[in-house]
């Protein structure tokens, strides 16, 4: 079945820094790629869905970037703030499954 | 915006004990699931649901149990509770079919077993 690897597991940045996490999935299958992100002592909240159709995904600070080729999923924080400290889960859609990575807890400094 | 509530918030078990989860959700959602997260694994699918009186196996159903006995609420059952169910536990609830949705998360709970 799919699997989806996320990295870094952690990662500490500057405020006024970007910061990118990626992940990579198995199933060529998949046809649609999330961001959710979880701030401490919170619920996941959906950060953004993605179909394979769009490879480049803006948000408010933040940009996803689908590489099918490779099978790469990235989300890219321009900027980062002390508001984007959180867990940050990536995953994939497709086939009847939700498959989520293993997470990465970003911490900005101010 | 979706409201999911799961209880209790903490729950300290002891090894061999019965445990309930709930969750309720206030949407109106058709699937529900449940899931626990680990250091490392991320968020793994226990067991899920398409509608009251349906539960379905996730992609780590063993020592669990789950009950959807209505639209609302959607329950986790660990008869036998053991020291590796030790995790938080989160419900989830969505509208569309197929998996091809949104989630709405609650807030988890952490589960120790002693």
């Amino acid at each position: 079945g799919e699997q989806v690897e996320q990295r870094p597991p952690h990662l500490s940045v500057r405020e006024g820094d970007s910061a990118v996490i990626t992940c990579t999935y198995t199933d060529p299958n998949s046809y649609y790629f999330f961001w959710y992100k979880q701030e401490p002592g919170a619920s996941l909240q959906l950060l953004m869905k993605v179909f394979s159709s769009t490879e480049i995904n803006e948000g408010q600070g933040f940009t996803v970037l689908l590489n099918k080729k490779d099978k790469r999923l990235s989300l890219n924080l321009t900027a980062a703030h002390p508001g984007d400290s959180a867990a940050y889960f990536c995953g994939t859609g497709g086939n009847n499954k939700l498959t989520f990575g293993q997470g990465t807890v970003l911490s900005v400094i101010p | 915006e979706a409201a999911v509530t799961q209880s209790p918030r903490n729950k300290v078990a002891v090894t061999g004990g019965k445990v309930t989860l709930s969750c309720n959700q206030t949407n109106n959602h058709n699937n529900m699931y449940w899931y626990r997260q680990d250091t490392g694994h991320g968020l793994r699918l226990i067991h899920y649901s398409y509608g009251a009186g349906s539960t379905e196996k996730g992609d780590i159903p063993d020592g669990y149990k789950a009950s959807r006995p209505s639209q609302e609420n959607f329950s986790l059952i660990l008869e036998l509770a053991t020291p590796s169910q030790t995790s938080v536990y989160f419900c989830a609830s969505g509208d569309a079919g197929q998996f091809n949705e949104r989630l709405f998360f609650g807030h988890g709970t952490k589960l120790s077993v002693l």
